[in-house]
């Protein structure tokens, strides 16, 4: 199993939307609505921002927002604020069973 | 407030046992899943596996032949075990609670492995 693919970073100004993409294959992402979103600032643990693709925890901002179409998976930050600025996981449930998580990309707020 | 702790030793030698356990407060352990993962210093996070309350695992196919991962609900604790660890080990060790996503975890515990 390979992990799903991140974009290694991703970068944008305060108020602009910033997309960062989750690549996976038709035996993870793909064929699973389990599809998950973690926030980690350097030295903190992860919080989850969106699961089930689309859906947000409570107290997470409604700026950050998740989609899917075919075997990738998206998060979508609209309104970027300088405290945005964080590393990003994606994670899928496997047809396996098992969890893949993607490499992570670091965001930037300019 | 369900909160997770993780505890065990923070250096084990090359070739040893790495054993780790994480106690859960604030909710019965019972019908979820409970998940180890990792993260090398300055990498990305690593899936090592989950357990249910029920006993039944899934492992990460890198890991699977020498992790075994258990669960005490009587104890409010799960338990990890990797044997034996090389210097490629050396991480921070999550656990968290569920199976495809973890809204709560612990605050993650550094383990070096080390002569």
């Amino acid at each position: 199993q390979s992990a799903l693919t991140q974009p290694p970073s991703v970068s944008g100004s305060p108020g602009q939307s910033v997309t960062i993409s989750c690549i996976g294959t038709r035996s993870d992402v793909g064929s699973s609505n389990r599809v998950s979103w973690y926030q980690q600032a350097p030295g903190t643990v992860p919080k989850l921002m969106i699961y089930e693709v689309t859906n947000r925890p409570s107290g997470v901002p409604d700026r950050f927002s998740g989609s899917k179409s075919g075997n990738t998976a998206s998060l979508t930050i609209s309104g970027l604020q300088a405290e945005d600025e964080s590393d990003y996981y994606c994670t899928s449930y496997t047809t396996s069973d098992t969890l893949l998580i993607g490499g992570g990309t670091k965001l930037t707020v300019l | 407030q369900v909160q997770l702790r993780e505890s065990g030793p923070g250096v084990v030698k090359p070739s040893e046992t790495l054993s780790l356990t994480c106690s859960v407060s604030g909710d019965s352990m019972d019908n979820y899943f409970w998940t180890w993962m990792r993260q090398s210093p300055g990498k990305g996070l690593e899936w090592i596996g989950y357990m249910s309350s029920g006993g039944s695992a899934k492992y990460s196919p890198s890991l699977k032949s020498r992790v075994t991962i258990s669960v005490d609900t009587s104890k409010n604790q799960f338990s990890l075990k990797l044997s034996p660890v090389t210097t490629a080990d050396t991480a921070v060790y999550f656990c968290a609670r569920g199976m495809s996503y973890h809204r709560y975890w612990g605050q993650g515990m550094l383990v070096t492995v080390s002569s």
